[in-house]
């Protein structure tokens, strides 16, 4: 069956513009997770959605990030007036439940000039 | 918080040799411990993993066992091989579900 795919693939912005990177989830997954890998921090946490309740965005690194996930689905990871040090590849990962195994995606590669 | 330290890499070795990628953690409770490995140019994926204490997880010859005393994972294998090249990554499942990361090494084999 389908993995779990984003888009886009790469993304080269300029910096202080909007950018919105996109995740779909294994169809029937009900957990879903955003992680940023960066060369200088790794593998980071950024958000997690658990079917209908709040989200937990401990992980956001500044009020420019933000994520929705529109009908328990598809989510969006949106950043504002991005910065250079935003450039990152951004995962997306889902799961049939929290304490199942974790799907991750190809990620976005994203460049901030 | 809890966190993950893994040996820094990068480690290279001859085809063959005997693997050991040490991994230790902190956590409150009781955690689920992975190894996810990155093979170049492809996604994240799981490798193995151990749900409690004296759990073996084992894959495609690799093995890890969650060490409650020592709080360690450390990752093995007796023979790697060429296409054992990648970046290994060990994790830790919080409360929430999310996973802690450790930095990620890097192993080479060379033929």
């Amino acid at each position: 069956g389908a993995g779990v795919s984003q888009s886009p693939s790469n993304k080269v912005t300029e910096k202080g513009k909007d950018v919105e990177l996109r995740c779909d989830p294994i169809s029937g997954h009900t957990a879903l997770y955003w992680y940023r890998q960066s060369l200088g921090q790794g593998l980071e946490f950024l958000i997690y959605f658990q079917g209908n309740s709040a989200p937990d965005k401990s992980g956001l690194p500044s009020d420019r990030f933000s994520a929705e996930r529109t009908g328990g689905s598809v989510s969006t990871l949106t950043i504002q007036r991005t910065q250079q040090e935003d450039s990152a590849v951004y995962l997306c990962a889902s799961s049939l439940n929290r304490d199942y195994e974790q799907f991750f995606g190809p990620g976005t590669r994203l460049t901030v000039l | 918080g809890d966190s993950v330290t893994q040996m820094e890499g990068p480690v290279t070795l001859s085809e063959e040799a005997c693997l050991t990628i040490n991994c230790t953690y902190t956590a409150t409770g009781y955690p689920s411990l992975f190894w996810y490995v990155q093979y170049p140019g492809e996604g994240l994926q799981l490798l193995l993993k151990a749900t409690k204490a004296d759990d073996k997880g084992s894959n495609k010859g690799f093995e890890a066992t969650y060490r409650k005393e020592t709080t360690s994972f450390h990752l093995e294998k007796g023979s790697v091989q060429v296409s054992d090249s990648a970046v290994y990554f060990c994790a830790l499942s919080s409360n929430t579900g999310k996973l802690i990361f450790g930095q990620g090494t890097t192993l080479q084999v060379k033929p």
